[in-house]
């Protein structure tokens, strides 16, 4: 069946460092791709999403690209603040479902 | 403001005592959905409702079901709750796949 895999948490940066949370997944046919944030004690929220191959979703400084070949959907962000902390859930729906296909999460602390 | 609602927040119930979650929104979303979420696990999608539609997972227990009385609300019973069942609930809305809406989650405790 579809999943999706992310990277091992957490991650922990410094204020103003790069990052990077690798995502990658199996699907079947060409799903579309979604980032998700969960601030803590709220629910999650849409932070982005690709419906294509080659599309770069972005959003809030954060962006990432739709990878056919290697099957990837990473989020990158050049420079994270303090209120980027947070967990990050990549996710997929495809054939035209109404479902979500979540990964494990990875939480993101940034420090001042 | 809020557009997907969970209450309670926080739920504590007893092994074996049957416990009902409740979901509203003011979205009008057609479609509804239920997901668990353990500690450090993905969101597991227990089932949906598109419209009166009931969408169960092949992999969800028979001690979980749910109720969606009008497009505005949907509830999660669990017959039974053993400690396993110990987790954050995410009650979830769309129009497609392509944008859900998340409430803020209820937090169950079986003691």
């Amino acid at each position: 069946g579809d999943s999706v895999t992310q990277m091992e948490g957490p991650v922990t940066l410094s204020e103003e460092a790069f990052l990077t949370i690798n995502c990658t997944y199996t699907a079947t046919g060409y799903p579309s791709l979604f980032w998700y944030v969960q601030y803590p004690g709220e629910g999650l929220q849409l932070l982005l999403k690709a419906t294509k191959a080659d599309d770069k979703g972005s959003n809030k400084g954060f962006e990432a690209t739709y990878r056919k070949e290697t099957t990837s959907f990473h989020l990158e962000k050049g420079s994270v603040q303090v209120s980027d902390s947070a967990v990050y859930f990549c996710a997929l729906s495809s054939g035209g479902s109404e479902k979500l296909v979540f990964g494990k999460g990875t939480k993101l602390t940034v420090n001042p | 403001d809020a557009m997907v609602i969970q209450n309670p927040r926080y739920q504590v119930t007893q092994f074996g005592k049957p416990v009902t979650l409740s979901c509203s929104q003011t979205l009008n979303h057609n479609v509804m959905y239920w997901y668990q979420q353990k500690s450090s696990q993905a969101p597991k999608l227990l089932f949906h409702y598109y419209d009166k539609d009931f969408n169960n997972e092949a992999d969800t227990p028979d001690n979980f079901q749910s109720r969606r009385p009008n497009t505005s609300f949907c509830f999660l019973d669990i017959r039974s709750p053993g400690l396993g069942d110990a987790a954050m609930y995410l009650c979830a809305t769309s129009i497609i796949a392509e944008k859900l809406f998340f409430g803020s989650g209820t937090q169950l405790s079986v003691l």
